[in-house]
């Protein structure tokens, strides 16, 4: 089975840094993706990794560990319109050159002043 | 501009009143595929298309259809609904994936469906 674990709420302040974690089991692993969700919209892409290691793109940054089946998305200089979920999602297998993804249940952050 | 349509936005109906959801891409992509979100569940797969006539189930597929007789088109039918489909619905579609390149899935604004 599948089963990905991340934190159900955060709070930060503005300006500030915020980790998210995801901890993922998998019956297989073929890239993990981050995506942002405003409330009643639909998600939208953050990052992606494959390989072991930090990607970063402006203000996030995400890690990966394959070894730990771990990985965090990072925010820095923390804005309120990063108030939000985050989506952490796995794609266990390339099934057939298709893309399934599983995700997580997502973590609420809220951004303060 | 490259986009994922669904249609409509919010519905609400009856328990057995037959219903479809449509879905449109317009980037050539060829895997398309259903998600429901509810609250404290996260996003769940309901069925995915990897080519046109190419369809199978996800992790939810029960009480739920679905055709590709063309490759922009993957519409969600729900033949029988049931209060317990009131859900958030996502369309989303990417092209073929490999393990070098991040193919992600581009979704859909959503359909709110309330089945009472």
């Amino acid at each position: 089975g599948q089963n990905i674990d991340q934190p159900t709420e955060m709070t930060a302040t503005e300006g500030a840094i915020v980790q998210i974690n995801c901890t993922y089991q998998t019956s297989g692993f073929n890239g993990l993706f981050w995506y942002q969700q405003h409330a009643g919209e639909a998600p939208t892409f953050l990052s992606y990794n494959v390989l072991d290691g930090l990607e970063e793109k402006g203000r996030f940054s995400s890690f990966l560990s394959r070894s730990k089946g771990y990985s965090y998305l990072l925010l820095k200089e923390l804005q309120m319109k990063d108030s939000a979920s985050y989506l952490c999602a796995v794609r266990p297998e390339l099934t057939g050159g298709g893309n399934k993804l599983t995700f997580g249940t997502g973590t609420q952050l809220k951004v303060e002043l | 501009e490259a986009q994922v349509t669904q249609n409509p936005r919010y519905l609400i109906t009856v328990t057995g009143k037959k219903l479809t959801v449509t879905c449109s891409q317009n980037m050539n992509h060829e895997y398309m595929s259903w998600y429901r979100q509810d609250p404290g569940l996260g996003l769940r797969q309901i069925y995915y298309s990897m080519n046109v006539e190419v369809t199978d189930k996800g992790d939810v597929p029960e009480g739920y259809k679905v055709s590709r007789k063309e490759k922009r088109n993957f519409p969600l039918i729900l033949e029988s609904p049931s209060p317990n489909q009131t859900s958030l619905y996502f369309c989303a579609s990417s092209p073929k994936t490999s393990p070098i390149f991040q193919e992600t899935q581009y979704f859909g604004p959503g359909t709110r469906l309330l089945v009472l």
